[in-house]
C-alpha cells in the first residue's frame, strides 16, 4: 500500500524566511501529487498539485513544489514566508490508475515567527 | 451549492448516543469520502463511495462506525453508542471520477462525546 511521510510534525521559520516542507511517497511508479492547507477551523484547501509534465508546480499564495522521481519526493516550498501562511499542511498522493483513492500524510504544521 | 457543504457544523453528545453526520458534495461529484481528523493528528480515513460501486470500508474504526451515501449524492455518516474516543473533527470530501482530480473538502463537523 502507499505511504506517504512528512519529515517534521512542526516547522518553525522566521517572517521572511524560506519555507521548506517535505513530503516522501513510497511507490515505484510516481503518483498524482497533492498539498493542502488547513486554517484554523477550516477544511482543507488545495495548494497545488502536480498530474503530469513540468516537474515545478506552482500553487496559491507563492507556494511551489517539485516533483524529484528519483528522491520519491515532492517537498513544498516558498521563498518567503508571511505571518498569514501559519497553518497545517498536508501532503496527499494519489495511485495511477487505482480510481481516486487517496494517501495524506500526518501533516507539517507551520509557525511563523514575526 | 457551490462547494462540499457538511451539517451540523458542532455536535455534542452523550456517551452511548448515537449520532448522525451530513455531508453534502459538490454536484457532479461521483467520489466522495470520509475522514476522521483528532486533536493534533492527520487525517484518518473512514470510508470511499466511487459511483455506484460498492464503498471501501476499510478504514472505518469499528462497527459502531456505518456510512451510506443516498442516490449517489448525500452521504450519512453514522456513529452508534457514542465513546469519548468518538470525539473529532469528521471532514467530508468529493472530486471527480479520475484520479488526478482533487478532493473538495467540506468545512467539518466537530463532535463532542461528553
Amino acid at each position: 500500500a502507499q505511504s506517504v511521510t512528512q519529515l517534521g510534525s512542526h516547522v518553525s521559520v522566521s517572517e521572511g524566511a524560506l519555507v521548506l516542507l517535505r513530503c516522501n511517497y513510497s511507490s515505484s511508479v510516481p503518483p498524482y501529487l497533492f498539498w493542502y492547507v488547513q486554517y484554523p477551523n477550516q477544511g482543507l484547501q488545495l495548494l497545488l498539485k502536480y498530474t503530469t509534465g513540468a516537474t515545478l508546480v506552482k500553487g496559491i499564495n507563492g507556494f511551489e513544489a517539485e516533483f524529484k522521481k528519483s528522491e520519491t519526493s515532492f517537498h513544498l516550498t516558498k521563498p518567503s514566508a508571511h505571518m498569514s501562511d501559519a497553518a497545517e499542511y498536508f501532503c496527499a498522493v494519489s495511485d495511477r490508475g487505482t480510481g481516486n483513492q487517496f494517501y495524506f500524510g500526518t501533516g507539517t504544521s507551520l509557525t511563523v515567527i514575526p | 451549492g457551490a462547494g462540499v457543504s457538511q451539517s451540523p457544523s458542532n455536535k455534542v453528545t452523550e456517551k452511548g448516543k448515537d449520532v448522525e453526520l451530513r455531508c453534502d458534495p459538490i454536484s457532479g461529484h461521483t467520489a466522495l469520502y470520509w475522514y476522521r481528523q483528532s486533536l493534533g493528528q492527520g487525517l484518518e480515513f473512514l470510508i470511499y463511495f466511487q459511483g455506484n460501486s460498492a464503498p471501501d470500508k476499510s478504514g472505518l474504526p469499528s462497527d459502531r462506525f456505518s456510512a451510506e451515501r443516498t442516490g449517489g449524492s448525500v452521504s450519512t455518516l453514522t456513529i452508534q453508542r457514542t465513546q469519548q474516543e468518538d470525539s473529532a473533527v469528521y471532514l467530508c470530501a468529493s472530486s471527480l471520477t479520475t484520479d488526478y482530480n482533487e478532493q473538495f473538502f467540506g468545512p467539518g463537523t466537530r463532535l463532542t462525546v461528553l
